[in-house]
């Protein structure tokens, strides 16, 4: 089985360039999560998705930050104008149900972004 | 603020020796808890999870870690540990079914053979 896929593994961006990451969750999942993780830092939280919809962002930042996921093709996460501070790791996870019941989240490689 | 104390950064124990590393949430509400764990160059993976019923849960290779609900603790435990459990160790919680996880800063820890 083949579990999230996330691309690129490694980004790099000048500041005010745009970031796009990508994750392909689990075949058959439909929830998917994005977190952030800095130097030093655990992961950090930043928004649930289900096909289509956006469910919790309450750990995105208000500015420059978005993220969908389409009905057909990967969740994307997407940073506009990247500043140096926005370099980190990004990890997807995707689950199988949703809140009606407790579901593991399935984590993938992450994708780093480093900012110069 | 919800949030997850993990006491200790870094650990260094020998082959053999026992572990334990500690976990503190802050939340008032019912939570399910979870230790995962990354091996070098790898995936994060689920250790063990508690979400309801005996508080003491064992997990994959060994693991084990016990809830105590009136100290707010996911303390995780191993009897004897090896050089292939050196890895960075995550507690985290979430709120419900489908909550984003909150984590710990991780714990590293460094098996010496």
């Amino acid at each position: 089985n083949a579990g999230v896929m996330q691309n690129p593994r490694h980004l790099v961006r000048r500041r005010g360039q745009e970031a796009r990451l990508r994750c392909s969750p689990v075949k058959g999942h439909s929830h998917v999560y994005w977190y952030r993780q800095l130097p030093e830092e655990g992961l950090k939280f930043m928004v649930y998705l289900q096909k289509e919809n956006i469910i919790d962002e309450s750990g995105m930042p208000k500015e420059r930050f978005s993220a969908e996921f389409p009905k057909e093709g990967p969740s994307i996460l997407r940073i506009q104008q990247v500043v140096r501070g926005d370099s980190a790791a990004y990890f997807c996870a995707s689950s199988r149900t949703g809140r009606e019941s407790y579901n593991e989240q399935f984590f993938g490689p992450g994708t780093r972004l480093t900012v110069l | 603020a919800q949030s997850v104390s993990q006491h200790n950064h870094h650990v260094i124990l020998s082959e053999a020796a026992s572990l334990e590393l500690g976990c503190n949430y802050s939340y008032g509400g019912t939570v399910n808890l979870f230790w995962y764990v990354q091996y070098p160059g790898q995936h994060l993976q689920l250790l063990l999870k508690y979400f309801s019923g005996d508080p003491l849960v064992k997990g994959i290779k060994g693991f084990e870690a016990e809830f105590i609900k009136s100290k707010f603790s996911f303390n995780l435990r191993k009897p004897s540990v090896q050089w292939s459990d050196t890895a960075e160790y995550f507690c985290a919680f979430s709120r419900g079914g489908a909550d984003g996880l909150t984590f710990g800063k991780g714990t590293h820890l460094i098996i010496q053979p």
